[in-house]
């Protein structure tokens, strides 16, 4: 499969726990995004990488929250200390300098009880 | 920053009917306008995007049509099939620092009933 992958596709974690997700974006692709998903919305930008810097954060990315992307390849997602209103659905997207489509990943999907 | 509303949440047709998604948008700097497409655990997939200097696109069965002065633009889907069930999502995007910062809609729910 040369799309976009996640890992794990399924977290379910207490509250105050931290948890890591990962994201491969497709292999040529410099660009790579976060997007965190509730029921019933809309993706919400978190971040966006370009080759290893990240670039851009979202007011919804709080001090808990850091993402990094160290090689420009592969991207992890952290989140410390976690809460109920984290429980959503996380999105990985990545794309190509100059082309527009966002290309996506199948998401993690975080419970936190 | 850029707010998308899309309108309606639910929507169900008949088999073989049409079905029209309209979303609007509030900064007038967004130039790239895509619609995606997600099936129940799947993830979003773009069917079709359009951009700020066209009014009109189509492919096959699917048309978005965009007003630039109303800051509007709509999804037209005509003869339904059951396999175009799914929640679509329209988005506005802006260039910003070199790559398009995408804003979506809260999404619609589409039922095609056989």
């Amino acid at each position: 499969d040369t799309g976009v992958s996640q890992n794990p596709r399924h977290k379910i974690t207490k509250r105050g726990q931290n948890v890591t997700f990962r994201c491969d974006p497709i292999s040529e692709h410099n660009r790579l995004y976060w997007y965190r998903q509730t029921l019933g919305q809309g993706p919400e930008f978190l971040t966006y990488f370009q080759n290893e810097a990240q670039l851009e954060k979202s007011r919804l990315l709080s001090d808990r929250f850091s993402a990094e992307r160290p090689k420009g390849s592969f991207s992890t997602l952290e989140i410390q200390r976690t809460e109920q209103g984290d429980s959503a659905m996380y999105l990985c997207a990545s794309s190509l300098s100059g082309t527009n489509e966002q290309f996506f990943g199948p998401g993690t999907r975080l419970t936190v009880l | 920053g850029e707010n998308v509303e899309q309108h309606p949440s639910t929507l169900s047709v008949q088999e073989g009917d049409s079905a029209v998604i309209k979303c609007t948008y509030s900064d007038s700097a967004s130039n790239y306008f895509p619609w995606y497409k997600q099936e129940l655990g799947k993830r979003p997939q773009l069917i079709i995007d359009i951009r700020s200097n066209v009014g009109e696109k189509k492919d096959q069965r699917i048309a978005v049509t965009l007003n630039k002065t109303a800051k509007h633009f709509s999804l037209h889907i005509t003869e339904t099939q059951p396999e175009d069930s799914a929640v679509y999502f329209c988005a506005a995007s802006i260039s910003s620092g070199g790559y398009q910062k995408v804003t979506f809609g809260t999404g619609t729910k589409l039922q095609v009933i056989p």
